[in-house]
């Protein structure tokens, strides 16, 4: 499985941005770098995916460095709804057109009022 | 109205006992799978099913089978429950026809076995 590495946690300040780094210096070609977060006591929700190129949607932004070995996603102006676990997770294995999300321990972000 | 939701939201048991999950996505997805996340928080895959057929079938004890009447329902029973299996399981689904697009995850099952 195609490993990533996150901090474990971090903290910011409500309507501040936050950047939230992930490093996957096995990635493949093919690889797909996903983002889902976890609030506290609900399940996974989707975030944002990006091969190449940045992307931007009404959640986040993801920056994806040149070479893709690391990743960064933006949260534009936080709020205390983003308090949450995000996890970062390359695509893998589509096995017969079902997605194996691998999750690591992910980073634990605070946000403080 | 919810698009992946599982049943019970709690379950507390005895260890032996015999349970089962129930899973219903109505998002016209064909693909749908069970991760159980145990007390570290750590979330891992157990099964995928595709169309009712199983596709992904990580290392899990034969005491868990799956069962896919339909591609919008994918239940997870349990025989002779035993103390480790005390855990949050997550139903997800997903649309095998588009590359790479999101899975949508339940709100969860947990699971407490005494």
């Amino acid at each position: 499985d195609a490993k990533t590495t996150q901090p474990n946690s971090m903290e910011s300040n409500e309507e501040e941005p936050v950047h939230l780094p992930c490093n996957h210096s096995t990635i493949s070609g093919t690889d797909y770098i996903h983002w889902y977060r976890q609030l506290p006591s609900q399940g996974p929700e989707y975030v944002i995916h990006g091969l190449t190129s940045n992307v931007n949607n009404r959640m986040a932004s993801l920056a994806i460095a040149e070479d893709r070995k690391s990743s960064t996603l933006i949260l534009h102006r936080a709020t205390l709804r983003d308090a949450a676990v995000y996890y970062c997770i390359l695509r893998d294995d589509i096995i017969q057109g079902a997605q194996k999300l691998v999750f690591g321990q992910g980073t634990r972000l605070t946000i403080n009022p | 109205d919810t698009a992946v939701s599982q049943t019970p939201k709690y379950l507390v048991t005895q260890m032996g006992n015999d349970k089962s999950i129930k899973c219903e996505q109505n998002l016209g997805h064909d693909t749908m799978y069970w991760y159980k996340q145990d007390s570290k928080k750590f979330l891992k895959i157990m099964f995928s099913y595709n169309n009712k057929e199983l596709i992904i079938n990580e290392t899990v004890p034969n005491r868990f089978s799956p069962k896919s009447p339909d591609k919008a329902h994918l239940n997870l029973h349990i025989n002779s429950l035993e103390l480790g299996d005390s855990a949050v399981y997550f139903c997800a689904s997903s649309n095998r026809q588009v590359r790479n697009t999101e899975a949508f995850f339940g709100q969860g099952t947990r699971l407490t076995v005494v």
